[in-house]
């Protein structure tokens, strides 16, 4: 079975572009998860969709933003970027389903750089 | 507020020996945690979980154990070998929201030969 596949797995932009990432989850997953990891702050929640709507959002601006399509497939944009929006963007996979046992599975990850 | 916390970045330990990270909450809503391992330039890998109603999970030589009372858990790894060298990450979940995890900074494992 393929793991989680993102794309691009490295992305250089400069202050003020946008950019979109994209995520391919597991076979069979319905949810996606995406994650930003900075040596400051760590691994944190940005959002989460399940059959192609949000149902969970952390606490990010709206520059952050994220779509999910009917093969489960989803994206990520970051707009007017900021230096402090350099990261590891990470997604994760799951069946979504609640009060359950139901794993996350990451993917690699896309380091975004901001210069 | 960080409200799942790892307070060693690092630990370094022999091979063959035990090696126990550890983990604090604060959120009395988490009801399922689970560790993962992450190598550089790689995802999380998932390593073992444990649900609020149990106080210890076991996997080969990976266990989990749980106080909730204490909003402690720990990871125990027996016999450590050096491929286990990586950072080890605690997450949390609330209500069965799998699919939102709150993560601890990590901690970095050093496994000498």
């Amino acid at each position: 079975k393929a793991g989680v596949t993102q794309t691009p797995r490295y992305l250089i932009k400069t202050r003020g572009q946008q950019v979109t990432l994209s995520c391919s989850p597991i076979s069979g997953h319905r949810s996606v998860s995406w994650y930003q990891q900075t040596p400051g702050q760590g691994l944190q929640f940005l959002f989460e969709y399940f059959s192609e709507t949000q149902r969970n959002k952390g606490n990010f601006p709206g520059r952050f933003s994220g779509r999910q399509f009917s093969n489960s497939r989803s994206e990520m944009n970051v707009s007017t970027l900021e230096l402090g929006d350099s990261a590891l963007y990470l997604c994760a996979s799951s069946k979504g389903l609640p009060y359950s046992t139901d794993t996350q599975y990451f993917g690699p990850g896309t380091r975004l750089t901001v210069l | 507020d960080q409200q799942v916390k790892q307070n060693s970045p690092s630990l370094s330990v022999q091979e063959g020996r035990i090696s126990i990270l550890n983990c604090d909450y604060t959120n009395s809503m988490f009801d399922y945690f689970l560790w993962y391992k992450k190598y550089p330039a790689e995802g999380p890998t998932f390593l073992i979980s444990i649900s609020s109603i149990k106080d210890k999970n076991e996997d080969g030589r990976f266990t989990v154990f749980l106080n909730k009372s204490a909003k402690h858990l720990s990871l125990h790894i027996v016999p450590s070998q050096p491929g286990d060298s990586a950072v080890y990450f605690c997450a949390a979940s609330a209500g069965g929201s799998n699919y939102k995890l709150t993560f601890g900074k990590g901690t970095l494992l050093t496994v000498n030969p």
